[in-house]
């Protein structure tokens, strides 16, 4: 069975400060990938995935992460935070055929932004 | 463009009422599903449909009925209302099944308060 943990149940950088926010998985093959964004009272919004191909995978809002096989990881990166930031982050995996089809999310990381 | 759409928006309970949460999307996506989520325990699936008469059960099902009679829509029932219930509860949808990649849609969420 998938799993997914994210590391940090709260994260808190400075304004133009670098945002990392770290996701692993456990899964029998590579999974589908996706980094999912709530902003305060609204529903979640897709900010990124990975399906195939490039590895370095670019999302809205200058958000970036990287899937690395060897380390079962997709961790979220920003170069330099801004206040609009702040939210709360999921990461999310599904398998690919084979598996269960029912994506599995982590528990979630709310990024703070200090002026 | 609507996208996914649930009512109410806020709603109070008294202990042993029943009530619908209902959920309606406009771009015909095969897959709805409905999360509850809750301080510290990220999102937790309830229900899931693949497909117009085809509904299953999720990690936290108890409590909770589902009917898919369209494709469009994906009401969830509380049976008989318990403090326990008193979440945020989002409705989702995306084109197929996930483990395709497909991203899931989600609606702005239910804020349900069980007294």
């Amino acid at each position: 069975a998938q799993s997914v943990t994210q590391l940090g149940s709260h994260v808190s950088v400075s304004e133009g400060a670098l945002v990392l926010l770290r996701c692993n998985y456990s899964s029998s093959v590579p999974p589908y990938l996706f980094w999912y964004v709530q902003y305060p009272n609204q529903g979640l919004q897709l900010l990124l995935k990975y399906t195939t191909g490039a590895t370095l995978v670019k999302g809205i809002n200058g958000f970036e992460a990287e899937f690395k096989k060897s380390e079962t990881s997709f961790h979220l990166t920003k170069p330099s935070a801004h206040m609009s930031d702040a939210a709360e982050y999921f990461c999310a995996v599904s398998d690919r055929e084979g598996g269960s089809y029912i994506p599995t999310f982590g528990r979630g990381t709310s990024l703070i932004v200090h002026p | 463009n609507a996208g996914v759409t649930q009512t109410p928006k806020f709603q109070v309970l008294k202990t042993g009422q029943s009530m619908t949460l209902q959920c309606a999307q406009d771009m015909n996506h095969e897959y709805m599903s409905w999360y509850r989520q809750d301080p510290g325990m990220g999102l937790r699936l309830i229900h899931y449909s693949v497909g117009a008469g085809i509904t299953d059960q999720g990690e936290v099902p108890n409590g909770y009925n589902v009917s898919r009679s369209t494709t469009e829509d994906f009401p969830l029932r509380l049976l008989s209302a318990a403090p326990s219930q008193t979440s945020v509860y989002f409705c989702a949808s995306s084109y197929s099944r996930p483990y395709s990649g497909n991203t899931i849609y989600f609606g702005e969420g239910s804020w349900l308060t069980v007294v």
